[in-house]
C-alpha cells in the first residue's frame, strides 16, 4: 500500500466529452505527477504539481489540465476527449526537500473512450 | 533528454533460474534510474532506486540492479524466481535535479515457467 488513492477505478465516456479524475496523495506530499500509461505501454509524464502550481509538463495538448489542493487532493481534467485517450491514468504523490524523492503511485484509473 | 530502453519485451524463465532484465538508459544529466514493478490492474510499486553512492542497491523481493555508469546500464537481476514474480518490470530515469519527472521504458512481461 502507498497510500495513494485514485477514483474512479474505471470509467466509460464518449469522444467530445470531459473527464475529471481524482487522486488522494499521502499525507505531507507536496508534489503530485500525472501519468498516461497506453495498453503495453510505458507510463509517460503529463503534468507535475508543487504546492499547487504546475511545475513541469510533458508533450500533452492544453486539453489536458490539473488541479492541486491544500488538502493533498489533485485532479486531472480531459476535455474534448478523442479514442487515443484510452489508458490507465495514475497518478503519484512524493515530498519535494532538495534532492529526488521517490514517488509513490496510485493504482490508477482505466479509462475507456468510446 | 532522457530516455531508456529495456531490451525484451517479454522474459520467461523457470521458477527457481536466475532472473536478468536489461535496461539501458541515456541521460544528458547525471541520472537517477529505478525500476517499478506492476501487477496485473494494479499501479506501480517501488522495486529499487539508485540515487548516489553504491552502485549495487538492493530492493525488495530479493531484486538488486548494478548502476554501470561506462555501459549506461541498469540490469535487474534476482537469483532465483519465484511463480509471484510474474508482472511487468517497468525501468525509469530521472534528472538529478527539477522536477522528478519518470521517463519510463516500454517495460518488460516477465513469465515464470512452473
Amino acid at each position: 500500500e502507498t497510500g495513494v488513492t485514485q477514483s474512479p477505478t474505471h470509467l466509460i465516456k464518449t469522444r467530445g466529452q470531459q473527464v475529471t479524475l481524482r487522486c488522494s496523495s499521502q499525507s505531507g506530499h507536496n508534489t503530485v505527477s500525472w501519468y498516461q500509461q497506453a495498453l503495453g505501454q510505458g507510463p509517460q509524464f503529463i503534468f507535475q504539481y508543487y504546492r499547487e502550481e504546475e511545475n513541469g509538463r510533458g508533450n500533452f495538448p492544453p486539453r489536458f489540465s490539473g488541479l492541486q489542493f491544500p488538502n493533498y487532493s489533485s485532479e486531472l481534467n480531459v476535455n474534448a476527449l478523442e479514442l487515443d485517450d484510452s489508458a490507465l491514468y495514475l497518478c503519484a504523490s512524493s515530498l519535494k526537500q532538495g534532492l529526488q524523492e521517490t514517488q509513490y503511485f496510485g493504482p490508477g484509473t482505466r479509462l475507456l473512450v468510446l | 533528454a532522457q530516455s531508456v530502453t529495456q531490451l525484451g519485451s517479454h522474459v520467461s524463465v523457470s521458477e527457481g533460474a536466475l532472473v536478468l532484465l536489461r535496461c539501458n538508459y541515456s541521460s544528458s544529466v547525471p541520472p537517477y534510474l529505478f525500476w517499478y514493478v506492476q501487477y496485473p490492474n494494479q499501479g506501480l510499486q517501488l522495486l529499487l532506486k539508485y540515487t548516489t553512492g553504491a552502485t549495487l542497491v538492493k530492493g525488495i523481493n530479493g531484486f538488486e540492479a548494478e548502476f554501470k555508469k561506462s555501459e549506461t546500464s541498469f540490469h535487474l537481476t534476482k537469483p532465483s524466481a519465484h511463480m509471484s514474480d510474474a508482472a511487468e518490470y517497468f525501468c525509469a530515469v530521472s534528472a538529478h535535479f527539477g522536477n522528478e519527472k519518470l521517463t519510463f521504458g516500454t517495460g518488460t512481461r516477465l513469465t515464470i515457467i512452473p
